[in-house]
């Protein structure tokens, strides 16, 4: 399996709701990433976990709350979103820091 | 603070014709840098990327160069096609291991 995957692949939630995004690699890879993505912008970095370990953490809201299970799964919980959360949000992994990142094709969320 | 200046922000080439998208980084510090291929509604797509000991590289139709006393890199499309048409992103690698992007550049191959 040389992919990551993302579910879902859309969501749309009220902003006083619950949820959670999932990301799966089974590559091998020690290092797992969650980018915002805004229309028309780069992805913008959120979290790094290395060896299941929160390495960045880039000021985030604490809305947005990332987890590692293990070190083929990370999930992002959500709560008490924005409107202005609305995003493409991407998972990516690689082997580690140092290596090139390959991403999944990401959850488009919606925020109402 | 480290940022990558990308230029320009829309190239439109005929098809058959090379595109060649420039970037400029600014931390001296910075050793790799990726380029991504992001197709409408797609993830972005590692399709080439150079580390700092290496002044060029090549892969079929795609290039990129790296002047590391100019910090700037610069990515080259020849004989494009109309699948060539996506944003391209380049980014730079910082000593924290940390991707600093470019704004991209919209590539539109014109039939």
């Amino acid at each position: 399996d040389t992919e990551v995957t993302q579910t879902p692949k859309h969501l749309v939630m009220g902003m006083t709701n619950k949820k959670s995004l999932k990301c799966e690699q089974h590559m091998g890879h020690r290092a797992m990433y969650w980018y915002k993505q805004k229309a028309k912008k780069p992805p913008e970095l959120m979290f790094v976990y290395s060896y299941e370990k929160l390495s960045i953490n880039e000021s985030v809201p604490s809305r947005f709350s990332p987890e590692c299970p293990n070190s083929s799964l990370l999930n992002l919980h959500l709560h008490a979103l924005q409107p202005e959360d609305s995003a493409l949000y991407l998972c990516a992994s690689s082997q580690r820091r140092d290596y090139e990142q390959y991403f999944g094709p990401g959850t488009r969320l919606t925020v109402t | 603070g480290e940022n990558v200046e990308q230029h320009p922000s829309t190239l439109s080439v005929q098809e058959g014709d090379s595109a060649v998208i420039k970037c400029t980084y600014s931390d001296s510090a910075s050793n790799y840098f990726p380029w991504y291929k992001q197709e409408l509604g797609k993830r972005p797509q590692l399709i080439i990327d150079i580390r700092s000991n290496v002044g060029e590289k090549k892969d079929q139709r795609i290039a990129v160069t790296l002047n590391k006393t100019a910090k700037h890199f610069s990515l080259h499309i020849t004989e494009t096609q109309p699948e060539d048409s996506a944003v391209y992103f380049c980014a730079a690698r910082r000593s924290n291991y940390q991707l600093i992007w470019g704004a991209g550049t919209k590539l539109i191959i014109k039939p």
